[in-house]
């Protein structure tokens, strides 16, 4: 089965600092993966995905991922961090087979506080 | 576009009855869409898989009689939580697939707090 871990809960930066955002997963093919943003009480905003090619995504608001085969990691990264990118964070890996297309398996999510 | 609507966006219901949740893709037909719950300061926990014109796929230990889907149009999935107790109170939040063309990218609603007093 698969499974995605985020091993930080919550995550602290000052405003301009920069941003790493570490995820983990478990998949027995080449996965796609997704990362998401969550403001309180509100849905999921896409920020960006892998399905196959360059390794290294360019997403919205500055972000950006890099997928690592080896490491099984697709860490989400932002050089420079916004006030209002203070939300929490969702990594998730989605399935490619069967009739389960577009079933994702989300990780415990990161919160990002910023610090002004 | 690609704009999914859920309705109510919140709803507090008393104890033994029952509340129905509307999931919409307003600008593209869906093949399937998705149901997750959400608990608070947790990760969504997908509930269930509904394609249109058929039976929905429940997660293990979701309860079928207790979380009824119906996917009856390609724009329109309903959630019905039944005889809803205290525990059922969360965040519900409903996601559309477009299906091929749409590369494998989920759209999600903005989510339902449901509030079982």
């Amino acid at each position: 089965a698969q499974s995605v871990t985020q091993p930080d809960i919550h995550i602290t930066v000052s405003e301009g600092a920069s941003l790493e955002l570490r995820c983990n997963y478990s998949y027995g093919a080449t996965p796609y993966l997704f990362w998401y943003v969550q403001s309180p009480g509100q849905g999921l905003q896409l920020l960006l995905k892998y399905f196959s090619g360059d390794t290294l995504v360019q997403g919205i608001k500055g972000f950006e991922a890099e997928f690592k085969r080896s490491q099984s990691s697709f860490n989400l990264r932002k050089p420079s961090v916004h006030w209002s990118d203070a939300a929490e964070y969702f990594c998730a890996v989605g399935e490619r087979s069967g009739t389960s297309y577009g079933k994702l398996t989300f990780g415990q999510g990161t919160i990002l506080t910023v610090h002004p | 576009g690609a704009v999914v609507s859920q309705h109510p966006s919140r709803v507090i219901c008393k104890s033994g009855t029952s509340v129905k949740i509307e999931c919409r893709s307003l600008d593209f037909q869906a093949t399937t869409m998705f149901w997750y719950r959400q608990f608070p300061k947790q990760s969504l926990m997908l509930m269930a898989t509904s394609n249109e014109g058929s039976k929905a796929t429940y997660e293990q230990g979701v309860e079928k009689d207790k979380f009824l889907i119906n996917h009856a149009s390609l724009t329109l999935s309903t959630l019905t939580v039944t005889s809803a107790h205290p525990e059922d109170s969360s965040f519900y939040i409903c996601s559309a697939y477009p299906g091929t063309g749409s590369s494998y990218e989920q759209y999600f609603g903005p989510g339902t707090r449901l509030t079982v007093t």
